[in-house]
């Protein structure tokens, strides 16, 4: 079955500064890639996702990510944070043609006023 | 923009009781699911539904938990006897491809 790895567990921005979360999973075959945020007290909400086409996603509230399939990963980046950016963020991949997801541990990120 | 409920949105209960968490998926999706999520750790996946018949299961799923389509809209997910540790958030989910829509959760606090 398929896994997922986020190794950033915790980090800390100060507003304005520039955001790469990791990701990486483990499949040998075609997968779908999400990013998922919760904000504190709410439920998944869907970032962007990837399902084929070009490997630069784009998602809202400015966030993008970049599959990268020679190194299994698909990183969260977004070029300049702000305080409601404060999340926990989780990468989930589930199996082309399956519809089963597996997520990550999360990452939760704290940005500074 | 339809979207996935759950009921209650916060169930206490005593060890050994049994509890059903509700959920409504968006009408026209196929598959659906249940995860759970331990404070403060990730998003587990517990099992997965579609045809009316479970399709795939973790080893958390064991026999104690138990899910039901009994009409077609409701998607329940039923714990026989419940332990502390099944204290967490539940979130049912929904899709009719490959994205899964979420719904609010409901957290379960056993004493």
């Amino acid at each position: 079955a398929q896994s997922v790895s986020q190794h950033n567990h915790h980090v800390i921005l100060s507003e304005a500064a520039s955001l790469e979360l990791g990701c990486n999973y483990s499949y040998g075959g075609t997968v779908n890639l999400f990013w998922y945020v919760q904000y504190p007290g709410q439920h998944l909400q869907l970032l962007l996702k990837y399902f084929s086409g070009d490997p630069l996603v784009k998602g809202i509230k400015g966030f993008e990510a970049e599959f990268i399939k020679s190194k299994f990963s698909f990183n969260l980046r977004k070029p300049s944070v702000q305080w409601s950016d404060t999340a926990e963020y989780f990468c989930a991949v589930s199996v082309y043609n399956n519809n089963d997801m597996r997520f990550g541990a999360g990452t939760r990120l704290t940005v500074k006023p | 923009e339809p979207e996935v409920t759950q009921t209650p949105s916060h169930q206490v209960t005593q060890m050994g009781q049994e509890v059903i968490l509700r959920c409504v998926p968006i009408s026209n999706h196929l598959y659906f699911y249940w995860y759970r999520q331990i404070l403060g750790q990730k998003v587990e996946f517990l099992v997965s539904f579609y045809n009316n018949e479970i399709s795939e299961k973790s080893e958390i799923f064991d026999d104690q938990f138990s899910v039901e389509r009994p009409d077609g809209s409701n998607f329940t997910l039923k714990i026989r006897s419940t332990k502390l540790e099944d204290s967490a958030m539940y979130f049912c989910a929904s899709n009719l491809l490959y994205e899964q829509y979420f719904g609010p959760g409901t957290r379960l606090t056993v004493t």
